[in-house]
């Protein structure tokens, strides 16, 4: 698609069910990555993905969260037995650069478009 | 680990008010990203500043990034009302390659 597709747009769900959120990057883009942002609130960095490993786990907040990228593509952010405090948009966006781990530093040209973002409220 | 703080959170200003946001980096920014999000949507790159010093404009909006590449700032001049929303700036540290985010400065127009 022209752009990065997020589902669902919005989503409401039980306290400890679990929840999937998808998202689909822009064609060719090999850096994708996962952000929180609560209510008037930053962006919270939660996972990056460089093709379909994901070398920075670093900002899962906890062991409820994971995600998985296939094909280098689709990427599914999963929060299993949510909480309230789960309640945020989850904005997934992504990249062209290829990131190499031993030159660290963004390189020129690494312009980040995020999708529209899944909504989520934990009732 | 880096921090990347903006001041100020929120600015409310009159419509042809200036307006400005200030990026500080705890370490050296290799780059620095500039974002906007308007109310309800989700951010939208404006630009990218490399070198030290860098000066760049789009329209009446001015971004400069700092001789020493730890600071950068967005100046809106005149504001209008369709300049609404939370400015964010983005950037790596050394060693880092994951583009943190600042708080964002929200900005309300006022007609």
């Amino acid at each position: 698609g022209a752009g990065v597709s997020q589902s669902p747009s919005n989503k409401v769900t039980e306290k400890g069910k679990d929840v999937e959120l998808r998202c689909d990057p822009i064609s060719g883009h090999t850096a994708l990555y996962w952000y929180r942002q609560s209510l008037g609130q930053g962006l919270e960095f939660l996972i990056y993905f460089q093709g379909n490993s994901a070398p920075d786990k670093s900002g899962l907040p906890s062991d409820r969260f994971s995600a998985e990228r296939t094909g280098g593509s689709v990427s599914t952010l999963t929060i299993q037995r949510t909480q309230q405090e789960d309640s945020a948009v989850y904005l997934c966006a992504s990249s062209l650069v290829r990131v190499d781990l031993n030159s660290p530093g963004m390189h020129s040209g690494n312009t980040i478009y995020f999708g529209e973002g899944s909504w989520l409220t934990v009732v | 680990g880096q921090q990347v703080m903006q001041i100020p959170q929120y600015q409310h200003v009159q419509e042809g008010e200036d307006f400005t946001t200030y990026c500080n980096s705890s370490t050296t920014l290799s780059n620095i990203q500039w974002y906007k999000q308007r109310p309800g949507g989700h951010p939208v790159f404006l630009i990218q500043l490399v070198k030290s010093g860098e000066v760049k404009k789009q329209k009446r909006l001015t971004f400069q990034f700092g001789e020493a590449k730890k600071n950068s700032s967005l100046h809106i001049t005149a504001t209008q009302t369709t300049d609404v929303g939370t400015y964010f700036c983005a950037g790596p540290a050394g060693g880092s390659y994951i583009p943190t985010f600042g708080r964002g400065t929200s900005l309300i127009v006022h007609p």
